[in-house]
């Protein structure tokens, strides 16, 4: 029981390029959640998905897309990369009817450190 | 405004001694919930512990326990009889019902915590 898996752990990119952020739980969740986490700031939502097929905008979305390609999968696309997506991203997973834990108990991954170039 | 607060960036504190960790929040939803997340330096989330806005008694979890005053609006999260391994950054979140059925979270900036031996 793996949790929460991301790929890549860390990734340097050029202004302009682009790339995906992969993100799989195995814990057979419903909700999906990205955040970034830059100093000083904590961890702001980028995009989440309540349920397979569905996404939405959090409260940072801008530059960014996000693909929930079936329950245990949802990754986050950086179109055109650019020095202000330079941060540590963050996968998280959680049910909320999930038995014996605290309603909406997050689940995160171990992270993703983007620098733009 | 910000829906939570933490107005401690940084704390240090001597080994064995006990510390609490300031978080006052702002909600108009009667049904919330508040967590507290810890993140070592190799960067994993940890959740700790949880506070229901309906629950009578203050959560505990082992040396964590959470100092709830609904009245003000604020959780703090105390460690009694610290120890190295609690130094770490120290996360206050809040869930609200969100119209999807998942459950958000909204962060705080967090407070590093660093103990002294």
């Amino acid at each position: 029981n793996a949790g929460v898996t991301q790929t890549p752990k860390f990734q340097v990119l050029k202004t302009g390029q682009s790339m995906t952020l992969q993100c799989a739980q195995d814990m057979n969740h419903n909700s999906m959640y990205w955040y970034r986490q830059d100093p000083g700031m904590g961890l702001r939502l980028i995009y989440y998905s309540a349920s397979e097929g569905t996404t939405d905008k959090g409260e940072v979305p801008n530059g960014y897309n996000v693909s929930r390609l079936n329950k245990r999968e949802f990754s986050l696309r950086l179109e055109s990369a650019a020095p202000s997506q330079t941060s540590v991203y963050f996968c998280a997973s959680s049910e909320p009817l999930s038995g014996g834990l605290p309603l909406g108990t997050q689940y995160f991954g171990p992270g993703t450190r983007l620098t733009v170039l | 405004a910000q829906k939570i607060t933490q107005t401690q960036p940084g704390m240090f504190v001597q080994e064995k001694e006990a510390v609490t960790l300031d978080c006052t929040y702002d909600t108009s939803d009667p049904s919330y919930g508040l967590f507290w997340y810890k993140q070592p330096s190799s960067g994993e989330m940890i959740f700790l512990i949880y506070q229901g806005s309906y629950d009578q008694q203050n959560a505990t979890e082992g040396r964590y326990s959470l100092n709830f005053q609904k009245a003000r609006k604020s959780a703090n999260l105390v460690i009694s009889a610290s120890q190295l391994g609690d130094s770490a950054m120290y996360f206050c979140a809040m869930r609200e019902t969100s119209n999807f059925g998942n459950e958000k979270l909204t962060f705080g900036t967090g407070t590093r915590l660093t103990i002294i031996p």
